[in-house]
């Protein structure tokens, strides 16, 4: 059964740094998001991407943020300069349709910046 | 602030007994709700989707849905020890311009006991 694949799997960085986390999306996938989830607290949308563009975007991703599908299949998400906060588990997800119902998650990136 | 209210349990049935989650949202406007299985350390599952006031049923699941009320619930009958997760409702605001930008709640922890 294809997935969404994600590495790596834990990072660690000291804050400051610059981070990319990768996605490998199911390859008939359009539609392309991201998400994170603090530990013990709600899922939180971050970015949607379809068509190389970002389709929308959450409050939270800002100017430190940006998403980029490099080639064809990788889809990454770089934090220019971590902060304290950004630790949290990161979700990247993937639908075949423009709606949420064909939306498959990975398995996630659990970044910790100290 | 738009926010989806849900009870953080632990929610404890025995199973083979119908569990009954539930979520309130703040938004009047939200016109699209969705069910998601998070089992411990992984990431989201869609289990149900709905859209108009009702039922909707799926196998053992069924979502309930009163936008007066805005109030959505989701039922599973005949509960199973593998059923024991963290329920997350979410909900899409209508303003957001899109189909994929959708508010979470803090989800409710199920516990089948066999």
């Amino acid at each position: 059964e294809p997935e969404v694949t994600q590495t790596p799997s834990h990072q660690v960085t000291q804050m400051g740094q610059e981070v990319i986390l990768r996605c490998v999306p199911i390859s008939n996938h359009l539609y392309f998001y991201w998400y994170r989830q603090i530990l013990g607290q709600k899922v939180e949308f971050l970015v949607s991407f379809y068509n190389n563009e970002i389709s929308e975007k959450s409050e939270i991703f800002d100017d430190q943020f940006s998403v980029e599908r490099p080639d064809g299949s990788n889809f990454t998400l770089k934090i220019r300069s971590t902060k304290l906060e950004d630790s949290a588990m990161y979700f990247c997800a993937s639908s075949k349709q423009r709606g949420l119902e064909t939306q498959y998650f990975g398995p996630g990136t659990r970044l910790l910046v100290l | 602030q738009k926010e989806v209210e849900q009870n953080s349990g632990p929610l404890s049935v025995p199973e083979g007994a119908i569990a009954s989650l539930n979520c309130t949202y703040s938004d009047r406007v939200s016109q699209s709700f969705f069910w998601y299985r998070q089992y411990s350390g992984k990431s989201p599952e869609l289990i149900m989707s709905i859209y108009s006031n009702g039922d909707k049923e799926d196998g053992r699941f069924t979502a309930q849905l009163n936008k007066a009320s805005q109030y959505v619930s989701l039922l599973i009958r005949d509960s199973q020890p593998s059923d024991s997760a963290t329920y997350l409702c979410a909900a899409h605001p209508e303003d957001s311009g899109g189909y994929q930008k959708v508010t979470f709640g803090t989800g409710t922890k199920l516990q089948v006991i066999p």
